[in-house]
């Protein structure tokens, strides 16, 4: 069981507003990520973090920022959601290590914007 | 551009058989290929990992194979149970950063009583 946790679960909020989705694990990794998904698509990676201040962009382009003040946590913010933002955002971690490391997920926020 | 290609369509099949997915990958020669399971609602959970010198790898009832010349690998589940059910993801290392890996869009498998 992988210990990666993401909060809130569920997240229905109005146009606007200042959004932070929380994302801890207990495994000590170094490489963090994030990932959108909608219903029956594949995951698009929208944040990738080395380690603790080393974060870059992903391949979707996203108006989510992050940050990596300290190993265990890396939270994804946005500024003032729109109905465009709504999917479902995986947190995923793996060990620092170039030969082929399995990422392990949380059980993501499935984010509505009204 | 890389690309992955698994079954849109979900697939049915009868419990005790064996269930068989396949992905196709382009443009590409990856050093390894994973295979991950998702439920609705969840995150992915990783299976399996195959490397590009390895023919099969096995893991209880999980069967992966990888042929780098078809660029295809197979994920097979024998005497499926409807406990299998599941969407099953297909990944690949990008050619360039193998710290970041591609998903594919997942095959949605029914084992039905």
């Amino acid at each position: 069981e992988a210990d990666i946790y993401q909060t809130p679960r569920y997240l229905v909020i109005g146009t606007g507003k200042k959004i932070t989705l929380e994302c801890s694990q207990t495994m000590g990794h170094d490489k963090m990520y994030w990932y959108q998904q909608d219903p029956g698509m594949e995951l698009h990676l929208i944040h990738y973090s080395y380690g603790v201040n080393s974060t870059e962009k992903g391949d979707l382009s996203s108006e989510s920022t992050v940050s990596r003040i300290r190993t265990e946590h890396f939270p994804l913010t946005l500024e003032s959601a729109r109905p465009s933002h709504t999917s479902q955002y995986l947190c995923a971690s793996s060990e620092w290590d170039n030969s082929n490391q399995p990422q392990h997920f949380g059980d993501g926020t499935r984010l509505s914007i009204l | 551009s890389q690309k992955i290609e698994q079954n849109s369509e979900a697939l049915n099949i009868q419990e005790g058989k064996t269930a068989t997915l396949t992905c196709n990958y382009t443009n590409y020669s990856p050093a390894y290929l994973q295979w991950y399971r998702q439920d609705p609602g969840r995150g992915p959970v990783f299976l399996l990992l195959i490397r590009e010198n390895e023919k099969e790898k096995r893991k209880e009832r999980l069967k992966v194979t990888f042929d780098t010349t078809l660029k295809q690998s197979l994920f097979h589940i024998t005497a499926s149970q409807p406990a299998d059910s599941a969407t099953y993801l297909c990944a690949l290392p990008r050619y360039s950063s193998a710290s970041k890996i591609i998903f594919g869009s997942g095959t949605r498998l029914s084992i039905r009583p």
